[in-house]
């Protein structure tokens, strides 16, 4: 099965800092990844997509890197805001299903 | 609509009952997802649905838990006999293949 883990569980940082989320699994025949942001007291948004062929994606002050061999993925925020504190989460998915990690809770300070 | 919806937002109910959790997704999709995030825990995979496919129940926790989707649209989940353990935020979520998911606010529910 596949295991996801994400470090760090929770990251404070000032407004402006760059930074980087990583994220490892245990299995690296995947079909794709997602990165998702979770609000407090809403549903999931959808960030980025990298297919299993692909080394990294963008949009806007958005990167995320795949490296499926080593079964790791990154997600760089840049220029981070106070509006980009959230709950990030990454999922490796198989044919059918996503396998999600617990999340790095992210708090940007103005 | 514009997005995926779940009904109802938030069930509070009794040990031992049953409950029933609807999902509306977004028109057109043909894969729908079911998953449930318990407090502090990550989200866990329940079941997934493909068009006329038979459902992949392998995340189903257990055999009080059952879904049906009804016309390649809406899908209700079910569990009976509720336990305090079923206690989460269930989310659904529709695609429109086998990429992007679109995630429903979620439906929260809390077993007394």
């Amino acid at each position: 099965k596949q295991e996801v883990t994400q470090i760090p569980a929770a990251l404070s940082v000032p407004e402006g800092e760059n930074l980087v989320l990583n994220c490892s699994f245990t299995d690296s025949a995947i079909y794709n990844l997602q990165w998702f942001r979770q609000d407090p007291g809403k549903g999931l948004t959808s960030l980025l997509l990298i297919q299993s062929s692909q080394r990294e994606q963008t949009s806007g002050r958005l990167n995320a890197s795949l490296d499926k061999s080593s079964g790791r993925s990154t997600l760089y925020i840049a220029a981070s805001q106070p509006g980009d504190s959230a709950t990030y989460l990454c999922a490796p998915r198989d044919f059918n299903k996503f396998y999600f990690g617990s999340g790095t809770k992210l708090n940007v300070k103005p | 609509g514009a997005g995926v919806s779940q009904s109802p937002s938030n069930k509070v109910t009794e040990k031992g009952k049953d409950v029933e959790l609807r999902c509306d997704p977004i028109s057109g999709h043909t894969a729908l997802y079911w998953y449930r995030q318990s407090l502090g825990q990550g989200l866990e995979f329940l079941i997934y649905f493909q068009g006329n496919s038979a459902p992949d129940k392998s995340g189903l926790p257990s055999d009080r838990f059952s879904a049906e989707r009804t016309g390649g649209s809406v899908s209700t989940l079910t569990i009976q006999r509720t336990q305090q353990e079923d206690s989460a935020v269930y989310l659904c979520a529709s695609s429109p293949s086998a990429t992007l998911q679109f995630f429903g606010p979620g439906t929260r529910l809390t077993v007394l």
